[in-house]
């Protein structure tokens, strides 16, 4: 079962940050929140992890609470590309058996 | 382009065809994944190999036998199908679990229809 919880939907405009919430109220010490996209038709792509300080990359930052229950994606500037399914996944690193995905939220960067 | 390549991206098939989707990663890692991908549904595990062994079968049906020659390779042979398996296979791969910054990478995915 998904030990995650997003909202199924958001509007964004484009220019603007997206802001992507995650809850996982349930997580584990051992366990990093991982976030992935997926265009449609297209494979889920990477876009960042960490397990408890706030991480950044090319693509986006991942804020995560002081509790570790709950997390947020940011996108700093959206573009319409940037339109896709987003997850929340929370694994534990070495476990591979655990990467299940839940419903994500489904982004649309508006014109 | 993630490292990890899948054939065919299309397929269809006939119930009481015999086929098979291939995937290939060129990353060195050592863990590789089927998922199913249903329309408006989640991404659905099915598979995991572990250095070539296979660690999680997720209640697939009989008729979806995953084969694992070596951590490059993986194929998902198909076998009387019936029309609700259609869907898109995806393929993905990750580092040797021990290892940090486990991320695993998904390949493009095989549509598959079955008629």
């Amino acid at each position: 079962d998904a030990k995650t919880t997003q909202p199924p939907s958001m509007d964004c405009a484009e220019g603007r940050a997206a802001n992507l919430p995650c809850n996982h109220s349930t997580i584990s010490g051992n366990e990093y929140v991982y976030w992935y996209r997926q265009i449609h038709s297209q494979g889920p792509q990477y876009i960042i992890h960490g397990l408890k300080n706030n991480e950044t990359n090319e693509m986006a930052s991942l804020i995560i609470t002081e509790d570790r229950k709950s997390s947020t994606l940011i996108l700093p500037h959206a573009t319409l590309r940037d339109t896709a399914v987003y997850y929340c996944i929370v694994r534990a690193l070495y476990n591979n058996n655990d990467m299940r995905f839940g419903a994500g939220t489904r982004l649309t960067v508006k014109p | 382009e993630t490292g990890v390549t899948q054939t065919p991206r299309h397929l269809v098939m006939g119930m009481t065809n015999k086929k098979s989707l291939k995937c290939e990663q060129h990353l060195g890692h050592n863990a590789m994944y089927w998922y199913k991908q249903s329309a408006k549904k989640p991404l659905e595990l099915m598979f995991v190999y572990n250095f070539k062994e296979q660690t999680e079968n997720n209640s697939v049906p009989s008729r979806f036998s995953p084969e694992c020659p070596n951590s490059s390779h993986l194929f998902l042979h198909l076998h009387t199908l019936q029309p609700e398996d259609s869907a898109l296979y995806l393929c993905a791969s990750s580092q040797d679990p021990s290892a940090t910054g486990n991320t695993i990478y998904f390949g493009e995915g095989s549509w598959l229809t079955v008629v």
